[in-house]
Parts: C-alpha cells; structure tokens; sequence
C-alpha cells in the first residue's frame, strides 16, 4: 500500500537554529516527491518537487533532498515567519498522497 | 491572476440537507481533485478528474459526487450531509493529466454539519 510518512509531528526550534523534517515514503511507480507550506486556515502551497534519487532544491533557507525511500527538508537559520505546517506528499498512480505533516514552530 | 476559487468559504448545514461546494481554476489545468483535511488524518483524496468528463475515486469518496462537465469547473456535492463529513475542503488543480506537476490549492471551505 502506498505511504507517506513525516517526523517529527511537531518541531519547536529558536530562531536561528538549523534542523532537518524527514518524509519517509513507500509507493510503487514515484512520479514525483513534493513539498507544501501550509499556514493556519489556508491552502497548502507549493515549495518544491523532485524526481529522482540524488536530486537536491534549494530555496531561500529550505533545501529538500530526495533518496529512494526518503526525502528531508533542511531549514537552515529559520526565523518565526517560517513556523507553519510542512506537508510532503508523493504522486503515484493518478494520486496524490499527503503525509500527516510537521508542525514547525520558530521561536523569537 | 493564477487561482483556484472555491465557495462557500464557511458553511454550516443540516444534517441530510444537500450542498455544493464550487470550484474553479483559471490556468486551463488538466487535472483537479478534492481534499478533506482532519486533525491527525492529513490530506486525503476524496474525487479527482485527469480531464472533462473523467473522474474517479480517490481514498474516501463516500457520501460524495462529483462531476466535470467543463475543464474549470469540479464541484462537490454532498447528496445528503453528516456530520462525519464536518471537515476542511480542498480543491486543487494541477497542469498535467498525471499529477506529477506542482498542485494550486484553493483557499478551503471549512465546513460543519449538524
């Protein structure tokens, strides 16, 4: 069965320090590998997408990076803007299939 | 602008009262689908359609329909309402018919059945 998995639940980081969300996945055919922000009450928005093993993207303090089983995103110097939920989600079979999420707070 | 619009925003219903929730995008996307968001449970796909006239189901389609009579338009309809179907709504659309390209999210219908 097809499956997205994402830890830790939730993340409490001081501004300015570095730490990494994990999305582990099993799905049979992998389309894609996507990142979403996700702020209270609003839709998910788009981040990142990667295809293959080995293929890393970067964006302002994000970085996602993309193994056969795995995919991380890297934070690095949050500041509090950056607290929301991360969704990762994998396309497989005319379907996309979330994870539950990170809820990543950035203290001051 | 680029955009999914849904509507209602909010909604509270009766329970066996039937609603439509609208959604409409404006980028020719091929592919479009429906969300349900519940604490703990995530994103799970209710319908989605990979063009006009083809929809399917997707992880939990009970107590819903759909149709896609025309490419900009994915409307859901609940026939008759319950309250396990109080939940946040997400309607997406994506440009291929696969969707192995980024998704627009709408901006949800949080929506309360009693």
């Amino acid at each position: 069965e097809d499956q997205v998995t994402q830890s830790p639940e939730a993340l409490r980081l001081q501004e300015g320090e570095s730490s990494s969300l994990n999305c582990s996945y099993t799905v049979s055919g992998l389309r894609g590998l996507f990142w979403y922000r996700q702020d209270p009450g609003k839709g998910p928005e788009f981040l990142f997408t990667l295809y293959s093993a080995g293929e890393e993207k970067e964006k302002e303090r994000l970085k996602a990076t993309l193994t056969k089983k795995e995919s991380f995103l890297h934070i690095t110097a949050p500041k509090p803007e950056d607290s929301a939920t991360y969704l990762c989600a994998v396309s497989a079979t005319n379907k996309l299939i979330f994870g539950t999420g990170t809820l990543l707070a950035v203290q001051p | 602008e680029a955009q999914v619009t849904q509507n209602p925003r909010y909604l509270i219903t009766v329970t066996g009262k039937k609603l439509t929730v609208t959604c409409s995008q404006n980028m020719n996307h091929e592919y479009m689908s429906w969300y349900r968001q519940d604490p703990g449970l995530g994103l799970r796909q209710i319908y989605y359609s990979m063009n006009v006239e083809v929809t399917d189901k997707g992880d939990v389609p009970e107590g819903y329909k759909v149709s896609r009579k025309e490419k900009r338009n994915f409307p859901l309809i609940l026939e008759s309402p319950s309250p396990n179907q109080t939940s946040l709504y997400f309607c997406a659309s994506s440009f291929n018919a696969q969707p192995n390209t980024e998704a627009f999210f709408g901006q949800g219908t949080r929506l309360t059945v009693v």
